[in-house]
């Protein structure tokens, strides 16, 4: 799996806009950019996923560079709830066989 | 969406002895479940994968024998921490594939405490 590289913490306005950069500059092809976050005390949660092409659900909207060395998870309204570590990882897709590895992920605080 | 539960969601167990965390999933099948260890302050590590009718794979480290893997079923799996010393002390996760193949949905966690 590429490497990512994210700022270890970010503060947002609560209710504001929230922009998660992630840096994944020897991302190959074939791989996925994907997010997930963690509430403290519990297990990840999935968020969305990507190739090349911006994607949006109900959560977030998830923006890739053309080059694809760079992608940005944006919380449209940011809420109190949102406080959470941020992981971006990137990895081939079908990966039901393979664990994730996690970085150290950045850690969003919304404050009120 | 996919539900992965733990059970039990916290345990306290003294230095030597065994305990079980069962993590299952409870709309969907998964012949491939994962476990993970998290220590305080740290991310998420993948310790092995458990498959369904086979042996448990680990990653470089992790003890097989102090930590069994027992995939039983199609929604369940087990790890048992044998001989658990305070070392062990940490929150365990374990996740299933969603059925795309793309995301993975995790267990709430089990946070034990080896005293």
């Amino acid at each position: 799996d590429a490497k990512t590289t994210q700022p270890p913490s970010m503060d947002c306005a609560e209710g504001r806009a929230a922009n998660l950069p992630c840096n994944h500059s020897t991302i190959s092809g074939n791989e996925y950019v994907y997010w997930y976050r963690q509430i403290h005390s519990q297990g990840p949660q999935y968020i969305i996923h990507g190739l090349k092409n911006n994607e949006t659900n109900e959560m977030a909207s998830l923006i890739i560079t053309e080059d694809r060395k760079s992608s940005t998870l944006i919380l449209p309204h940011a809420t109190l709830r949102d406080t959470a570590v941020y992981y971006c990882i990137v990895r081939f897709p079908g990966g039901g066989a393979d664990g994730l590895t996690f970085g150290k992920g950045t850690h969003l605080i919304i404050q009120p | 969406g996919a539900v992965v539960s733990q059970h039990p969601s916290w345990v306290i167990c003294k230095s030597g002895t065994s305990v079980k965390i069962e993590c299952r999933s409870l709309d969907f099948q998964a012949t491939t479940m994962f476990w993970y260890r998290q220590f305080p302050k740290q991310s998420l590590m993948l310790m092995a994968t458990s498959n369904e009718g086979s042996k448990a794979t680990y990653e470089q480290g992790v003890e097989k024998d102090k930590f069994l893997i027992n995939h039983a079923s199609l929604t369940l799996s087990t790890l048992t921490v044998t001989s658990a010393h305070p070392e062990d002390s940490s929150f365990y996760i374990c996740s299933a594939p969603g059925t795309g193949g793309y995301e993975q949905y995790f267990g709430p966690g089990t946070r034990l405490t080896v005293t």
